[in-house]
């Protein structure tokens, strides 16, 4: 079955206390992407990647790392996380191919305190 | 940077009515795509549009695209309760490689 997969699912957390979230996909795509959404904010891009190696900034990358080694797995990292990285997190992942759809992780609910 | 905005923000309708949301981008697109969102769960691909089509159907879904006044609408026919959810348009840009860039969603209720 096609899916991408995040963990955890849900984390309550400290300030300053480094975490990563974790997202692999099953499908070989090529793009790999984070995405924050906020309550009338909708989706905002953290950071994406278009291939092994290669990331790149979004909209909103401040406070956020990534890492592309494998072509499946696009950790999210948080050095010393805050309490404004409180969001709900969402991997997604598709083909560069065009007119091509992107499938989602099921999303994790981070709250630092 | 966002580019598709949604309208109406909310919606609110009795199951067996129609729902049609809008959403409106800002430059060019090589395709546009809805979503749908159930409650803090992960996006899940509707129906997606390229640029030379104008009307497109799956189901109880009717996605039309108009690319000279740059805005999209869905419509959902029959609603339904379980139809619940928050509604996604994301614009593929015309940059040469599938990417994506969301609206902020309306919220659908749908009362039984």
């Amino acid at each position: 079955e096609a899916q991408v997969t995040q963990n955890p699912r849900y984390l309550i957390t400290v300030t300053g206390k480094k975490l990563t979230v974790t997202c692999s996909q099953n499908m070989n795509h090529e793009y790999m992407s984070w995405y924050r959404q906020d309550p009338g904010l909708g989706l905002r891009q953290i950071y994406y990647s278009m291939n092994v190696e290669v990331t790149d900034k979004g909209d909103v990358p401040e406070g956020y790392k990534v890492s592309r080694k494998e072509k499946r797995n696009f950790p999210l990292i948080l050095e010393s996380p805050s309490p404004n990285q409180t969001s709900l997190y969402f991997c997604a992942s598709s083909s560069l191919l065009m007119n091509t759809e992107a499938f989602f992780g099921q999303g994790t609910r981070l709250t630092v305190v | 940077s966002q580019q598709g905005e949604e309208d109406p923000q909310a919606l609110s309708i009795q199951e067996g009515e129609n729902a049609t949301m809008n959403c409106s981008y800002k430059t060019s697109i090589n395709n546009l795509q809805w979503y749908r969102q159930n409650s803090g769960r992960g996006l899940v691909h509707l129906i997606l549009i390229r640029s030379n089509e104008r009307e497109k159907h799956s189901g109880r879904l009717r996605v039309t695209l108009d690319t000279s006044k740059k805005s999209s609408s869905l419509l959902i026919t029959a609603s339904r309760a379980a139809d619940t959810a928050s509604y996604f348009c994301a614009t593929d840009l015309n940059s040469g490689y599938s990417t994506l860039t969301f609206g902020k969603g309306t919220m659908l209720l749908v009362s039984p």
